[in-house]
């Protein structure tokens, strides 16, 4: 089996400034996903990348970028943290673009912004 | 675009007892269901999905759900919770148009013993 792993856990931040967040798989699929998760509102889709170095905007992709530079890596930036914004970023991965295929989910990295 | 509601933000149940978990989704089209577990601090595990067939679908952990066209709904249900099933699960829907999956609030299920 394979895994996600989620790079780092735990991220405080401060107010307009730039943070990065990583994520790196091991299955080889083709296809990564960043979402925000807001207490209340299930998860949203901000990024989603279909191969290396492929980008697609998801719902919520303003105020943030993202990267695709390995097939395995998928990094998310957020460009200015509003303060007081509190979520977790998950990172997922599918075999394929493929709309029903399942997603596997890393366990999220947490933000905090002072 | 698709949407879909998880009426129940929280729902209580103790160990033993059976549960059903709601999901409403509106969309016209050929669309793909699935529920995800998610236990805390942790990402979320796939559960099982519905495209078409069968309408009772099985997951894993003694999960089944239920597509109804009629009702524009796909209902988990566990026949007998364990104190471990204590997660939030999520609904969600794609479509075979290649919409992205969509997901419900959420439902925070707690099992008591």
């Amino acid at each position: 089996g394979g895994i996600i792993t989620q790079t780092p856990k735990f991220l405080i931040g401060q107010e307009g400034q730039k943070l990065t967040l990583k994520c790196q798989q091991n299955f080889n699929h083709d296809t990564m996903y960043w979402y925000r998760q807001d207490s209340g509102k299930g998860l949203r889709l901000i990024y989603y990348s279909i191969t290396e170095n492929d980008l697609q905007k998801g719902d919520l992709s303003e105020g943030y970028d993202a990267s695709r530079e390995k097939k395995s890596s998928f990094s998310l930036t957020v460009t200015s943290a509003q303060k007081n914004e509190m979520a977790v970023f998950l990172c997922a991965s599918s075999i394929t673009p493929s709309s029903n295929e399942r997603l596997f989910f890393g366990h999220g990295t947490k933000l905090s912004v002072l | 675009t698709q949407t879909v509601s998880q009426s129940d933000a929280h729902v209580t149940v103790f160990e033993g007892d059976s549960v059903e978990l709601r999901c409403n989704y509106s969309y016209g089209g050929s669309i793909y269901l699935s529920w995800y577990i998610q236990h805390h601090g942790r990402g979320l595990q796939f559960l099982l999905k519905y495209y078409s067939g069968n309408p009772v679908v099985q997951g894993v952990n003694g999960f089944e759900a239920e597509f109804s066209k009629s009702d524009s709904s796909f209902h988990l249900r566990k026949a007998s919770v364990h104190w471990s099933d204590s997660a939030v699960y999520f609904c969600a829907v794609s479509t075979s148009s290649g919409q992205k999956l969509v997901f419900g609030q959420g439902t925070i299920l707690k099992v008591y013993l």
